[in-house]
């Protein structure tokens, strides 16, 4: 199994252009979520969806749009990308429902730079 | 609010001493809380998790780590320590499981010979 995949891995942005980072996933997971990591803050829940069709809101949601149309797919799109969105970005996956705890994957990460 | 706490930035320990890195957590009832290793350019793996019972769980890597209920602590463990535990690591926690996690923000980890 892949597990959850990230692409690109490395991206360099100027101020002010669009791109989507890529997420798929190949477990069947029902729950998706993108998180950012800076230096010295831990990472921090962007946005997460319950299902497909089905997102909310994290903790720094603010520049990103999310959508779910599939299990699988979990794109993260920045409309205008700003300075401040430099950091490495992390998309997980887990199995939930019925009280179980099960296991976060994370994928390999992918490094975003805005000039 | 919840929160997760590592008090410590950096540790550096010798190769085949033990360890023991710091969290605390700020929740209203017991969260579900796990600990995660991130090697350098890589993605995070889950070390152990606890979500009740026995509150001294067991990981991967040969990896611990205890619930304390009354310090509100979930500390990590490993008796000895080899080159390859240099990483950071991050203690997470979350009220209905792996749902909505709460990251501290990670202790870096150096062995040295």
């Amino acid at each position: 199994n892949a597990g959850v995949t990230q692409t690109p891995k490395f991206q360099v942005l100027k101020t002010g252009q669009s791109m989507t980072l890529q997420c798929a996933q190949d477990m069947n997971h029902e729950y998706m979520s993108w998180y950012r990591q800076d230096p010295g803050m831990g990472l921090r829940l962007i946005h997460y969806s319950v299902g497909a069709g089905i997102t909310d809101q994290g903790e720094v949601p603010n520049g990103y749009n999310v959508s779910r149309s599939t299990t699988e797919d979990f794109p993260l799109r920045l409309l205008s990308a700003a300075p401040s969105q430099t950091s490495v970005y992390f998309c997980a996956s887990s199995h939930t429902g019925g009280g179980l705890v099960t296991e976060a994957f994370f994928g390999q990460g992918t490094r975003l730079t805005v000039v | 609010a919840q929160s997760v706490t590592q008090p410590d930035i950096h540790i550096t320990v010798s190769e085949g001493a033990s360890l023991e890195l710091r969290c605390n957590y700020s929740y209203g009832a017991t969260p579900y809380l796990f600990w995660y290793v991130q090697s350098p350019g890589q993605g995070l793996q889950l070390l152990l998790k606890y979500f009740s019972g026995d509150t001294l769980v067991q990981g991967i890597k040969g990896f611990e780590a205890e619930f304390k209920r009354s310090q509100s602590s979930f500390n990590l463990r490993k008796p000895s320590v080899h080159w390859s535990d240099a990483a950071e690591y991050f203690c997470a926690g979350d009220n209905f499981g792996n749902e909505k996690l709460t990251f501290g923000t990670g202790t870096r980890l150096t062995i040295i010979p």
